[in-house]
Protein backbone atom coordinates (compact mmCIF):
# COMPACT_ATOMS: atom_id res chain seq x y z
CA UNK A 1 0.00 0.00 0.00
CA UNK A 2 1.78 3.49 -1.36
CA UNK A 3 -0.15 5.53 0.17
CA UNK A 4 0.22 8.95 -1.23
CA UNK A 5 2.65 9.83 -3.82
CA UNK A 6 4.17 12.84 -5.09
CA UNK A 7 5.63 13.32 -8.26
CA UNK A 8 8.56 14.59 -9.11
CA UNK A 9 10.89 14.87 -5.69
CA UNK A 10 13.15 17.63 -7.04
CA UNK A 11 12.82 20.19 -9.87
CA UNK A 12 14.64 23.26 -11.16
CA UNK A 13 12.57 25.67 -13.30
CA UNK A 14 13.62 28.82 -15.11
CA UNK A 15 11.19 32.02 -14.51
CA UNK A 16 8.47 31.48 -16.84
CA UNK A 17 8.53 27.64 -17.53
CA UNK A 18 5.57 25.84 -16.84
CA UNK A 19 5.14 21.91 -15.20
CA UNK A 20 2.45 20.08 -13.06
CA UNK A 21 3.07 18.20 -10.06
CA UNK A 22 1.49 14.99 -9.61
CA UNK A 23 -0.25 13.63 -6.34
CA UNK A 24 -1.33 9.61 -6.35
CA UNK A 25 -3.17 8.16 -3.48
CA UNK A 26 -4.36 4.48 -3.62
CA UNK A 27 -6.92 4.52 -0.11
CA UNK A 28 -10.02 5.81 -2.20
CA UNK A 29 -10.28 9.09 -0.10
CA UNK A 30 -12.52 11.43 -1.33
CA UNK A 31 -10.08 14.74 -0.40
CA UNK A 32 -7.54 15.95 -1.51
CA UNK A 33 -5.34 19.07 -0.80
CA UNK A 34 -2.13 20.83 -2.06
CA UNK A 35 -0.18 22.76 0.35
CA UNK A 36 3.35 24.52 0.38
CA UNK A 37 5.98 24.45 3.23
CA UNK A 38 7.99 27.73 3.28
CA UNK A 39 10.27 28.61 6.74
CA UNK A 40 8.61 30.14 9.20
CA UNK A 41 5.21 30.35 6.95
CA UNK A 42 4.35 26.37 8.20
CA UNK A 43 2.27 24.67 5.58
CA UNK A 44 -0.49 26.87 3.58
CA UNK A 45 -3.16 25.56 1.53
CA UNK A 46 -3.04 26.22 -2.25
CA UNK A 47 -6.09 24.31 -3.28
CA UNK A 48 -7.82 21.32 -2.18
CA UNK A 49 -10.76 18.83 -3.69
CA UNK A 50 -13.66 17.27 -2.16
CA UNK A 51 -14.41 14.64 -4.71
CA UNK A 52 -13.72 13.40 -8.16
CA UNK A 53 -14.50 16.70 -10.97
CA UNK A 54 -14.21 19.13 -7.85
CA UNK A 55 -11.54 22.04 -6.81
CA UNK A 56 -11.77 24.98 -4.17
CA UNK A 57 -8.99 27.88 -3.73
CA UNK A 58 -7.16 27.77 -0.43
CA UNK A 59 -5.15 30.12 1.22
CA UNK A 60 -2.35 31.09 -1.48
CA UNK A 61 -4.50 29.80 -4.89
CA UNK A 62 -2.64 32.48 -7.20
CA UNK A 63 -0.23 31.52 -9.99
CA UNK A 64 -1.57 27.63 -9.76
CA UNK A 65 -3.92 25.65 -11.15
CA UNK A 66 -5.37 22.09 -10.15
CA UNK A 67 -7.52 19.22 -11.62
CA UNK A 68 -9.05 16.33 -10.21
CA UNK A 69 -10.13 14.22 -13.19
CA UNK A 70 -10.02 10.61 -11.63
CA UNK A 71 -10.37 10.63 -7.57
CA UNK A 72 -7.11 8.75 -7.07
CA UNK A 73 -4.94 12.21 -9.01
CA UNK A 74 -4.37 15.43 -7.59
CA UNK A 75 -2.65 17.52 -10.23
CA UNK A 76 -1.03 21.16 -9.64
CA UNK A 77 0.11 23.28 -12.60
CA UNK A 78 2.30 25.93 -12.55
CA UNK A 79 1.75 28.14 -15.89
CA UNK A 80 4.84 30.21 -16.03
CA UNK A 81 7.34 29.77 -12.78
CA UNK A 82 8.29 32.78 -10.28
CA UNK A 83 11.39 32.67 -7.73
CA UNK A 84 8.73 33.23 -5.38
CA UNK A 85 7.31 29.56 -5.73
CA UNK A 86 10.37 28.09 -5.10
CA UNK A 87 9.23 25.84 -2.28
CA UNK A 88 8.35 21.98 -0.76
CA UNK A 89 5.24 21.29 -1.92
CA UNK A 90 3.10 18.62 -0.33
CA UNK A 91 0.02 16.56 -1.51
CA UNK A 92 -2.39 15.04 1.45
CA UNK A 93 -5.11 13.32 1.36
CA UNK A 94 -8.12 11.85 3.53
CA UNK A 95 -11.78 10.84 3.48
CA UNK A 96 -13.45 13.49 5.66
CA UNK A 97 -13.34 11.68 9.13
CA UNK A 98 -10.05 10.69 9.41
CA UNK A 99 -6.47 12.45 9.50
CA UNK A 100 -4.67 13.52 6.65
CA UNK A 101 -1.60 11.42 5.07
CA UNK A 102 1.14 13.02 3.36
CA UNK A 103 3.13 12.23 0.44
CA UNK A 104 7.05 13.01 1.07
CA UNK A 105 7.26 16.22 -0.79
CA UNK A 106 8.02 18.19 -4.03
CA UNK A 107 11.14 20.69 -3.84
CA UNK A 108 10.77 23.06 -6.44
CA UNK A 109 13.54 25.50 -7.06
CA UNK A 110 12.78 28.32 -9.65
CA UNK A 111 15.88 30.40 -11.03
CA UNK B 1 -11.67 33.28 8.66
CA UNK B 2 -10.94 29.95 10.02
CA UNK B 3 -7.51 30.44 11.54
CA UNK B 4 -5.23 27.79 13.41
CA UNK B 5 -2.08 29.40 15.64
CA UNK B 6 0.68 28.45 16.76
CA UNK B 7 2.35 31.04 19.31
CA UNK B 8 5.52 29.80 19.80
CA UNK B 9 8.09 29.16 17.13
CA UNK B 10 10.25 27.10 19.36
CA UNK B 11 9.50 25.29 22.65
CA UNK B 12 12.84 23.81 24.68
CA UNK B 13 12.43 21.31 27.14
CA UNK B 14 14.70 18.67 29.12
CA UNK B 15 14.80 15.04 28.88
CA UNK B 16 12.08 13.75 31.41
CA UNK B 17 10.49 17.21 31.65
CA UNK B 18 6.72 17.42 30.26
CA UNK B 19 6.24 19.20 27.32
CA UNK B 20 3.46 21.56 26.13
CA UNK B 21 3.01 22.79 22.46
CA UNK B 22 0.12 24.98 22.41
CA UNK B 23 -2.36 26.04 19.52
CA UNK B 24 -5.33 28.44 19.77
CA UNK B 25 -7.83 28.15 16.45
CA UNK B 26 -11.05 30.10 15.01
CA UNK B 27 -13.47 28.21 13.44
CA UNK B 28 -17.04 29.10 12.42
CA UNK B 29 -18.57 25.98 13.45
CA UNK B 30 -17.78 22.72 15.34
CA UNK B 31 -13.77 22.37 14.70
CA UNK B 32 -12.01 19.06 13.70
CA UNK B 33 -8.52 19.19 15.02
CA UNK B 34 -5.40 17.52 14.64
CA UNK B 35 -1.39 17.20 15.89
CA UNK B 36 0.90 16.25 12.69
CA UNK B 37 4.69 15.99 13.28
CA UNK B 38 7.36 16.47 10.67
CA UNK B 39 10.80 14.66 10.88
CA UNK B 40 13.67 17.05 8.62
CA UNK B 41 12.84 16.21 5.25
CA UNK B 42 9.97 14.02 5.60
CA UNK B 43 6.76 14.42 5.18
CA UNK B 44 3.89 15.34 8.09
CA UNK B 45 2.93 12.16 10.28
CA UNK B 46 -0.59 12.39 11.89
CA UNK B 47 -0.18 12.46 16.30
CA UNK B 48 -3.82 12.61 17.08
CA UNK B 49 -7.23 14.42 16.09
CA UNK B 50 -10.15 15.95 18.15
CA UNK B 51 -13.96 15.27 16.12
CA UNK B 52 -15.92 15.38 19.33
CA UNK B 53 -16.80 13.92 22.97
CA UNK B 54 -14.15 13.64 25.57
CA UNK B 55 -11.48 16.35 25.27
CA UNK B 56 -8.52 14.74 26.45
CA UNK B 57 -7.54 13.03 23.05
CA UNK B 58 -4.78 10.22 23.27
CA UNK B 59 -2.46 10.20 20.55
CA UNK B 60 0.82 7.88 18.79
CA UNK B 61 3.74 8.20 20.98
CA UNK B 62 2.34 9.08 24.11
CA UNK B 63 1.04 12.38 22.98
CA UNK B 64 -1.97 14.07 24.21
CA UNK B 65 -4.14 17.35 23.89
CA UNK B 66 -6.69 18.72 25.39
CA UNK B 67 -9.33 20.18 23.82
CA UNK B 68 -10.17 23.40 25.69
CA UNK B 69 -13.48 24.93 23.82
CA UNK B 70 -13.80 28.63 26.23
CA UNK B 71 -10.10 28.96 25.51
CA UNK B 72 -10.34 28.01 21.92
CA UNK B 73 -7.43 25.72 22.76
CA UNK B 74 -6.13 21.99 21.85
CA UNK B 75 -2.63 21.99 23.06
CA UNK B 76 -0.16 18.90 22.90
CA UNK B 77 1.31 17.79 25.86
CA UNK B 78 3.60 14.83 27.08
CA UNK B 79 4.28 13.62 30.66
CA UNK B 80 7.91 13.27 29.59
CA UNK B 81 10.09 14.07 26.85
CA UNK B 82 12.48 12.41 25.01
CA UNK B 83 15.39 13.73 22.60
CA UNK B 84 13.86 11.81 19.81
CA UNK B 85 10.75 13.75 20.30
CA UNK B 86 12.75 16.22 18.56
CA UNK B 87 11.16 17.52 15.49
CA UNK B 88 8.38 20.30 14.05
CA UNK B 89 4.96 19.88 15.29
CA UNK B 90 1.94 21.47 13.24
CA UNK B 91 -1.62 22.04 14.86
CA UNK B 92 -4.24 21.62 12.47
CA UNK B 93 -8.09 22.56 11.89
CA UNK B 94 -11.11 22.23 9.92
CA UNK B 95 -14.89 22.52 10.34
CA UNK B 96 -17.07 19.45 10.82
CA UNK B 97 -19.97 19.88 9.27
CA UNK B 98 -22.32 16.95 8.68
CA UNK B 99 -20.33 14.11 10.07
CA UNK B 100 -17.55 15.04 8.02
CA UNK B 101 -14.79 17.61 7.63
CA UNK B 102 -15.25 21.22 4.91
CA UNK B 103 -11.94 19.85 3.49
CA UNK B 104 -10.50 23.18 3.82
CA UNK B 105 -7.90 22.05 6.34
CA UNK B 106 -5.50 25.10 7.61
CA UNK B 107 -2.62 24.45 9.63
CA UNK B 108 -0.65 26.88 12.08
CA UNK B 109 3.03 27.86 11.38
CA UNK B 110 4.60 24.81 13.20
CA UNK B 111 6.39 24.80 16.54
CA UNK B 112 10.04 23.27 16.37
CA UNK B 113 10.22 21.60 20.01
CA UNK B 114 14.17 20.45 20.94
CA UNK B 115 14.33 18.07 23.61
CA UNK B 116 18.16 17.77 25.27
CA UNK B 117 19.75 14.91 26.93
Amino acid sequence: NAGVTQTPKFRVLKTGQSMTLLCAQDMNHEYMYWYRQDPGMGLRLIHYSVGEGTTAKGEVPDGYNVSRLKKQNFLLGLESAAPSQTSVYFCASDDSRTEAFFGQGTRLTVV
Amino acid sequence: AQSVAQPEDQVNVAEGNPLTVKCTYSVSGNPYLFWYVQYPNRGLQFLLKYITGDNLVKGSYGFEAEFNKSQTSFHLKKPSALVSDSALYFCAGDTMNYGGSQGNLIFGKGTKLSVKP
